[in-house]
């Protein structure tokens, strides 16, 4: 599809394990974003690629999480030791350049931790 | 610190009732102004980006506008489809965006 695609769309695991989070852009779109979305709050800023690189890794709520992009394309997103406040939809989005193009957004991974 | 505040953040309306909904920023060295349409189960479908002040954009019953602290989505004539929480988001200086908690809109026929 033409869309962000992000996989899976449902996850459910017990604390303390590892989770990976996927994400495919649109095709040619160049800068690639995280948010999380918890019940009830606004969607929070996790980690921004431009390209291959991280400039920004600010809004990571805890050295459990990190990201990586590989060839300019897909990205995962990694939980390890997940905790229970972790619960929450983890969205993607894609743009054709960061900053002023509006971010297109995929539909998300709605992550529960039991 | 840079912020977005929505209101109202619950808004009923009858098919065919107009009304605004609102968005306060404070957010330095904004890079847009954007709004998005998110329904249950769904991620944020973008609507509008306004750039800047006395900036206007329609799109069927939706017109957005923006001055310097606040932008207004003014939905004229709503339909029941149009039922959906309606997010508004300041462009920051990383190229995130700042996204305020939205505005749930529900339109009874």
């Amino acid at each position: 599809g033409a869309g962000v695609s992000q996989s899976p769309s449902n996850k459910v695991t017990e604390k303390g394990k590892d989770v990976e989070l996927r994400c495919d852009p649109i095709s040619g779109h160049t800068a690639l974003y995280w948010y999380r979305q918890s019940l009830g709050q606004g969607l929070e800023f996790l980690i921004y690629f431009q390209g291959n690189s991280a400039p920004d890794k600010s809004g990571l709520p805890s050295d459990r999480f990190s990201a990586e992009r590989t060839g300019g394309s897909v990205s995962t997103l990694t939980i390890q030791r997940t905790q229970q406040e972790d619960s929450a939809v983890y969205l993607c989005a894609s743009s054709g350049r960061q900053g002023t193009q509006p971010q297109h957004f995929g539909d998300g991974t709605r992550l529960s931790i039991l | 610190e840079d912020q977005v505040t929505q209101s109202p953040e619950a808004l009923r309306l009858q098919e065919g009732e107009s009304s605004s909904l609102n968005c306060s920023y404070t957010v330095s060295g904004l890079r847009g102004l954007f709004w998005y349409r998110q329904d249950p189960g769904k991620g944020p479908e973008f609507l509008f980006t306004l750039y800047s002040a006395g900036e206007e954009k329609e799109k069927e019953r939706l017109k957005a506008t923006l001055t310097k602290k606040e932008s207004f989505l003014h939905i004229t004539a709503p339909k029941p489809e149009d039922s959906a929480t309606y997010l508004c988001a300041g462009g920051g200086s990383q190229g995130n965006l700042i996204f305020g908690k939205g505005t749930k809109l529900s339109v009874k026929p």
